[in-house]
């Protein structure tokens, strides 16, 4: 099965806002409500940010959120911080089987 | 706490077996689906498969289908990941997953990382 697709990198400044997509199929993104996002650090395991689409694990800021309209989910950071700078995955349950994004490289300028 | 501690680095040769541990702690493991994910050196993440210690059910990703295997002992709250015969291209980490507070297959239990080389 193919991987979901997210630009390879993003940026902006401390402050602002920035929105990373994530572009799949309706036999995945389009046909079910459970996108998550993920945050890696270099040289450590990734971290949910995101599930169900929009939904934020206890302990994630919420400057965190999610959204999906059609087959495009998407995850927006606002009031960007240092420690945002990472690495992020979208994922998609595709009926039995899960599939990832190529992962997009924040870079906080 | 809830965790799952994976077993150490191992460095195999191509051809050569190995099987991999994930032990959760801190929750109900048969209660909860228990997944893996690969991570090639500088790549993404890569879903394996996923199994339920509960009552064994195990699904896989058609790319790993075949190429692995995922089992459980509900009575040492383990999980494994399982391979015959290596190939350098196996050299990656390999990540447990666990699907405790979050649902919708999100993971928002994570093991340390179990870095597997496989070179001759």
């Amino acid at each position: 099965q193919s991987a979901l697709t997210q630009p390879p990198s993003a940026s902006g400044s401390p402050g602002q806002s920035v929105t990373i997509s994530c572009t799949g199929t309706s036999s995945d993104v389009g046909g079910y409500n459970y996108v998550s996002w993920y945050q890696q650090h270099p040289g450590k395991a990734p971290k949910l940010m995101i599930y169900e689409v929009s939904k934020r694990p206890s302990g994630v800021p919420d400057r965190f959120s999610g959204s999906k309209s059609g087959n495009t989910a998407s995850l927006t950071v606002s009031g960007l911080q240092a420690e945002d700078e990472a690495d992020y995955y979208c994922s998609s349950y595709a009926g039995s089987h899960v599939v990832f994004g190529g992962g997009t490289k924040l870079t906080v300028l | 706490e809830v965790q799952l501690v994976q077993s150490g680095a191992e460095v195999k040769k191509p051809g050569e077996s190995l099987k991999i541990s994930c032990k959760g702690s801190g929750y109900s493991f048969t209660s909860y689906w228990i997944g893996w994910v690969r991570q090639m050196p500088g790549k993404g993440l890569e879903w394996m498969g996923i199994i339920y210690p509960g009552d064994s059910d195990t699904r896989y990703s058609p790319s790993f289908q075949g190429q692995v295997t995922i089992s459980a002992d509900k009575s040492i709250s383990t999980a494994y990941l399982q391979w015959s015969s290596l190939k350098a291209s196996d050299t990656a980490m390999y990540y447990c997953v666990g699907e405790v507070a979050a649902t919708g297959r999100a993971f928002d239990i994570w093991g340390q990382g179990t870095m597997v080389t496989v070179s001759s």
